[in-house]
This record gives C-alpha cells, sequence and structure tokens, in this order.
C-alpha cells in the first residue's frame, strides 16, 4: 500500500509570495494534519481535518489556511510568504480523528524563502 | 510553545550498546508516542503509551511512562548504526486535537 504522499518535495520561492503544498493520505484515512519543522526543532502543530472538516488549529497567523478534500487530500496554503516560513512542512494521516490515533508521516516538503 | 522536553539532546554509542532517551512534560496527557526521524525527513513511529500503562515492549524498544513524574523513556536494545536517527517525543493535549513535540535527541551509533 502506498504511504503518505506530498508534493512538491522542494520548493524555492521569495518573500511575499504565495505557495500550496499537497498531501495524499494513506487510502482509507480520514485525518490530515500538517507540521511546520524548523532545522534542529520538533514539529510545531499547524492544523488538522477529519471528514474535511477543521478539527484543530496550531499557533500560525492567518497567513495559513488548508483545505481536505473529498476524496481527504489535503492542500496547505501559505500567502505573503516570510524568510521564517522556510522549513520542512510535513503531512500525516491518521485513520481517526483522535490524537490517539498513531500518525502516518508523508517525506515532507522542504521549503526556501528567498 | 513545546510540551516534551528530550534529554540528552545528542547521544553518542557504540554498535550494540543500549541507548536510553528521556522525555519530561508539562501537562496531563492521554498518551505519549516516540517517532523517528532520519536525515530530517517523516517521522516515524515506533510506540504508543497510554497515560494508564507504565511500559510497553516493541521489539529491541521499550518505553516507560511515569505520570506522577510527567516522563518517559526510550531504550534501545542492542542498538545498530540503522537506528542512528532523531527521536522525538509526542504528547496530546487533553482537549485538542494536536500532538505537542519536543526538541528531539539525536542519537549516534558509531560502528
Amino acid at each position: 500500500d502506498a504511504g503518505v504522499t506530498q508534493s512538491p518535495t522542494h520548493l524555492i520561492k521569495t518573500r511575499g509570495q504565495h505557495v500550496t503544498l499537497r498531501c495524499s493520505p494513506i487510502s482509507g484515512h480520514k485525518s490530515v494534519s500538517w507540521y511546520q519543522q524548523v532545522l534542529g526543532q520538533g514539529p510545531q502543530f499547524i492544523f488538522q481535518y477529519y471528514e474535511k472538516e477543521e478539527r484543530g488549529r496550531g499557533n500560525f497567523p492567518d497567513r495559513f489556511s488548508a483545505r481536505q478534500f473529498p476524496n481527504y487530500s489535503s492542500e496547505l496554503n501559505v500567502n505573503a510568504l516570510l524568510l521564517g516560513d522556510s522549513a520542512l512542512y510535513l503531512c500525516a494521516s491518521s485513520l481517526g480523528e483522535g490524537y490517539t490515533d498513531t500518525q502516518y508521516f508523508g517525506p515532507g516538503t522542504r521549503l526556501t524563502v528567498l | 510553545s513545546q510540551q516534551g522536553e528530550e534529554d540528552p539532546q545528542a547521544l553518542s554509542i557504540q554498535e550494540g550498546e543500549n541507548a536510553t532517551m528521556n522525555c519530561s512534560y508539562k501537562t496531563s496527557i492521554n498518551n505519549l508516542q516516540w517517532y523517528r526521524q532520519n536525515s530530517g525527513r517523516g517521522l516515524v513511529h515506533l510506540i504508543l503509551i497510554r497515560s494508564n500503562e507504565r511500559e510497553k515492549h516493541s521489539g529491541r524498544l521499550r518505553v516507560t511512562l511515569d505520570t506522577s513524574k510527567k516522563s518517559s523513556s526510550l531504550l534501545i536494545t542492542a542498538s545498530r548504526a540503522a537506528d542512528t536517527a532523531s527521536y522525538f517525543c509526542a504528547t496530546d493535549l487533553d482537549s485538542n486535537y494536536q500532538l505537542i513535540w519536543g526538541a528531539g535527541t539525536k542519537l549516534i551509533i558509531k560502528p
């Protein structure tokens, strides 16, 4: 079975631009979570979606938004990029909506903002 | 803010030795999970321990949880070069859907 996939693998943008990151969960998984991981730190929770509804939001500005589609894939959008947005963006899927469910991570999208 | 804090920040041992990493957290939890990350890529789930459990095993991994001390430990026995990675603990907040992560322990296994 295919694992969680993310695209693109790498991305270079300039300040002020907009970016869209994509994630396809494991087949049958209905929950998708997004994390930001700055080099040398642990992941920081951004969003969780379950059955196309936002179930949780971390401490990120409104420049960050996301959505989940009927096929449970998800997009993370970041507007007005800042240098500090440079990070590895990780997507994780799980079977259920709860935080007790094991999360399966994709390989991430490395975003560099110049 | 980060809920979990791993200790030590970095650990270097010889292949075959045991590696122990610790995680402390601040608030009550429902469960605690350990993940491994190789070379800054995706995280791999290792083990989940619930707040009513004290110890759990999975292959060469042993995890303990002490809710009175708000701490957990991950023991990797008979380490191998392939165990070289960063290890993170993640905890949930009782009333939230998010996992809170520590900064990780970087483990290096020397051949």
